[in-house]
């Protein structure tokens, strides 16, 4: 079965970079959610989208921007990098009609390091 | 607001050991509970959920309850195995008035190491 792909899978770049990593969620899904792992940390939610839209919004710094797309994939666009963005980086998707209520299935994520 | 709280680890068990991880939580609403589980280097993956009081979860020899009165999703297996050594998260979804759309709140892991 066709699982949730993120890309790249590791990123390496320097303080004030920036940086932009992608999600492409299970064919039918319909929200987006993404989230920050630190080492050794729970994952925290970042931010949400259902079809396309905005839902929700967590503890994403202002530095961070993200998108939805019309073909449902999307986008983390992270800038003015700093050392303790370091982390893994998860995308999940789940099909939800709105409801919010259908299990998610994560991706492999993206390991980004900030040097 | 919500909150799952996992039982300290790490744990370390023999192979064919029983093991129970211990969850609790607390939210607003009726939340969904889940358990999810990070092999080394790997992403998360579900292991089992339960959406409603006295749902019981199950995969892979993996089992909980979802208790209301407890407020508690204690995660067991009756015989563990090498290959069940990671890192397990113990999770809520709680759509209590309708604005959090679902996203998952984590407790903070328990890493299980299984020796032969």
């Amino acid at each position: 079965a066709a699982g949730v792909i993120q890309s790249p899978r590791h990123l390496i770049k320097e303080k004030r970079e920036t940086a932009t990593l992608k999600c492409y969620p299970i064919p039918r899904h319909d929200t987006v959610y993404w989230y920050q792992q630190g080492p050794g940390q729970d994952p925290q939610f970042l931010i949400s989208f259902y079809e396309k839209m905005q839902s929700d919004k967590g503890s994403i710094p202002d530095r961070f921007s993200a998108q939805q797309f019309s073909d449902y994939h999307s986008e983390l666009n992270m800038s003015s990098l700093e050392l303790g963005d370091s982390a893994l980086y998860f995308c999940a998707s789940s099909f939800s009609g709105g409801s919010g209520t259908d299990t998610q299935y994560f991706g492999p994520g993206t390991r980004l390091t900030v040097l | 607001g919500n909150s799952v709280t996992q039982m300290e680890g790490p744990v370390t068990l023999s192979e064919e050991a029983f093991l129970t991880i211990n969850c609790t939580y607390t939210a607003t609403g009726y939340p969904s509970l889940f358990w999810y589980v990070q092999y080394p280097g790997e992403g998360l993956q579900l292991l089992l959920k339960a959406t409603k009081a006295d749902d019981k979860g199950s995969n892979k020899g993996f089992e909980a309850t979802y208790r209301k009165e407890t407020t508690s999703f204690h995660l067991e297996k009756g015989s563990v195995q090498v290959s069940d050594s990671a890192v397990y998260f113990c999770a809520l979804s709680d759509l209590a008035g309708g604005t959090s759309y679902g996203k998952l709140t984590f407790g903070q892991g328990t890493i299980l190491t299984v020796h032969p």
